[in-house]
């Protein structure tokens, strides 16, 4: 079974630029999650995705983050215009359900804002 | 505030050893607790899982045990190998399927 996919794997850009990251979790899996992972720390959860409806996007900052799932499938990630706090690695994961705890990481995308 | 932590950031055992991670929660209402496994450059790797109605829970090679008296988790891994070698976290899930995770413990296995 493949898992879940994620690019860039890399990305460097200077501040108040804009960055996209795109996600393909595992077919089938409905539910799908955007984390944050800034280094020495662990996840944080940026925003849920059950199919193409958002569950939670309380840690979201939504003045410069946003995220969609169209289709129920895919997922992108959009920083814009990017701060040098955002450097970081963008972790999607996903999930069969909403009540499946386990969760399949992908291998993230390292965000470094110069 | 609500939190899970781990008490040290780095632990270093000899390889054939046996290997306890710790992490401390803050919020007794948590029901499920996960321990995840992260080499460099990969995303978290689930291992092991305990539901709070339970106090141990063993796998292959690790056992997890909880003491919801005093808010702690731990993960035992035996006979260390250096495939090990990893951040390990802890996250704690309480029923909203919204998981907070702790800071991390780096695991060095030593030749």
């Amino acid at each position: 079974e493949a898992g879940v996919a994620q690019s860039p794997r890399y990305k460097i850009i200077e501040k108040r630029q804009s960055v996209a990251f795109w996600c393909n979790p595992i077919s089938g899996h409905a539910t799908l999650y955007w984390y944050q992972q800034i280094l020495g720390q662990g996840p944080k959860l940026l925003i849920q995705f059950q199919n193409n409806g958002v569950v939670d996007d309380s840690q979201l900052p939504k003045d410069r983050f946003s995220a969609e799932r169209l289709k129920g499938v895919d997922s992108t990630l959009k920083i814009q215009p990017a701060k040098l706090e955002d450097s970081a690695v963008y972790l999607c994961a996903s999930s069969w359900e909403r009540d499946s705890y386990e969760q399949y990481f992908g291998p993230g995308t390292r965000l470094t804002v110069t | 505030g609500e939190s899970v932590g781990l008490h040290l950031p780095t632990l270093s055992v000899q390889e054939g050893d046996n290997s306890i991670i710790n992490c401390a929660y803050s919020n007794s209402a948590s029901d499920y607790f996960i321990w995840y496994k992260q080499e460099s450059g990969k995303g978290p790797q689930f291992i092991i899982d305990i539901r709070s109605n339970m106090d141990k829970r063993q796998g292959q090679r690790v056992t997890v045990l909880l003491n919801k008296t005093v808010k702690h988790l731990s993960l035992q891994i035996a006979a260390t190998q250096p495939g090990d070698s990893a951040v390990y976290f802890c996250a704690e899930n309480r029923g909203t399927y919204k998981y907070i995770f702790g800071t991390g413990t780096r695991l060095k296995v030593l030749a």
